[in-house]
C-alpha cells in the first residue's frame, strides 16, 4: 500500500525567508510525486510533480521540490516566502507499478507573516 | 475553459435524505475521481472511474454510489445521508490512468447532514 506523511500540521515563516514543507512517502514501486495547494474555500491546484529525471523539480509560483530517494522524501521549498503563499499544502503519491490512484497526505498549513 | 465543475456548492440534508452530487469536466479527460476532505484527514478517495464505462471503489466507499454517465460526467450519490457524511466533497479528473498525469479539481461541495 502507498502512503504519504506530512509531519507538520503547520509551518510558520516570515515573509522573505525561505520555506520548507516536508513530505515523506512509501510505495512499492517507483514513486510519482505531486504537490498541490489549496486556498480557502477553493479546490486543490496543482503545483509540481516528480516523475523521473532531475531530483530538483520546479513548479508554479516559484515553488520547487527536492526528491530524495534514499530518504523517501519530497520536500517543497521556496527561496523567499510571500504572504500570499499562505495556504494548505498537500503532498500526494502514486505507485509506479500498474494503475494506481493518488494518495494524499493530511496537509500542512503554511502561514507567512508580514 | 471551465475545467471541472461541481454542483451544488453547498447543501444541507437531513439524516436519511438522498442526494446526488454532479461533476462535469470539459478537458476531455478519461479518468475521474470523487474525494472527501475532512479536517486533519486530508483527502480520501471515495470512488474513481479510470475510463468511461468503469468505476471502482476507493478508500472510503461505504454509503456512496457513483455513475459515470459519459466521458464528461461523474456523479456521486448518497442514498441515505448520515451525519458522518458531513464533509467537503471534491471531484477531480486526469488525462488518463497513467502515473505521470496530474489531477485537476473542482471547487468542492460543502455538505452538512443534520
Amino acid at each position: 500500500a502507498q502512503s504519504v506523511a506530512q509531519p507538520e500540521d503547520q509551518v510558520n515563516v516570515a515573509e522573505g525567508n525561505p520555506l520548507t514543507v516536508k513530505c515523506t512517502y512509501s510505495v512499492s514501486g517507483n514513486p510519482y510525486l505531486f504537490w498541490y495547494v489549496q486556498y480557502p474555500n477553493r479546490g486543490l491546484q496543482f503545483l509540481l510533480k516528480y516523475i523521473t529525471g532531475d531530483n530538483l523539480v520546479k513548479g508554479s509560483y516559484g515553488f520547487e521540490a527536492e526528491f530524495n530517494k534514499s530518504q523517501t522524501s519530497f520536500h517543497l521549498k521556496k527561496p523567499s516566502a510571500l504572504v500570499s503563499d499562505s495556504a494548505l499544502y498537500f503532498c500526494a503519491v502514486r505507485d509506479g507499478r500498474g494503475y494506481s490512484t493518488l494518495t494524499f497526505g493530511k496537509g500542512t498549513m503554511l502561514l507567512v507573516s508580514p | 475553459n471551465a475545467g471541472v465543475t461541481q454542483t451544488p456548492k453547498f447543501q444541507v440534508l437531513k439524516t436519511g435524505q438522498s442526494m446526488t452530487l454532479q461533476c462535469a469536466q470539459d478537458m476531455n479527460h478519461n479518468s475521474m475521481y470523487w474525494y472527501r476532505q475532512d479536517p486533519g484527514m486530508g483527502l480520501r478517495l471515495i470512488y474513481y472511474s479510470a475510463s468511461e464505462g468503469t468505476t471502482d471503489k476507493g478508500e472510503v466507499p461505504n454509503g456512496y454510489n457513483v455513475s459515470r454517465l459519459n466521458k464528461r460526467e461523474f456523479s456521486l450519490r448518497l442514498e441515505s445521508a448520515a451525519p458522518s457524511q458531513t464533509s467537503v466533497y471534491f471531484c477531480a479528473s486526469s488525462l488518463g490512468p497513467a502515473m505521470n498525469t496530474e489531477a485537476f479539481f473542482g471547487q468542492g461541495t460543502r455538505l452538512t447532514v443534520v
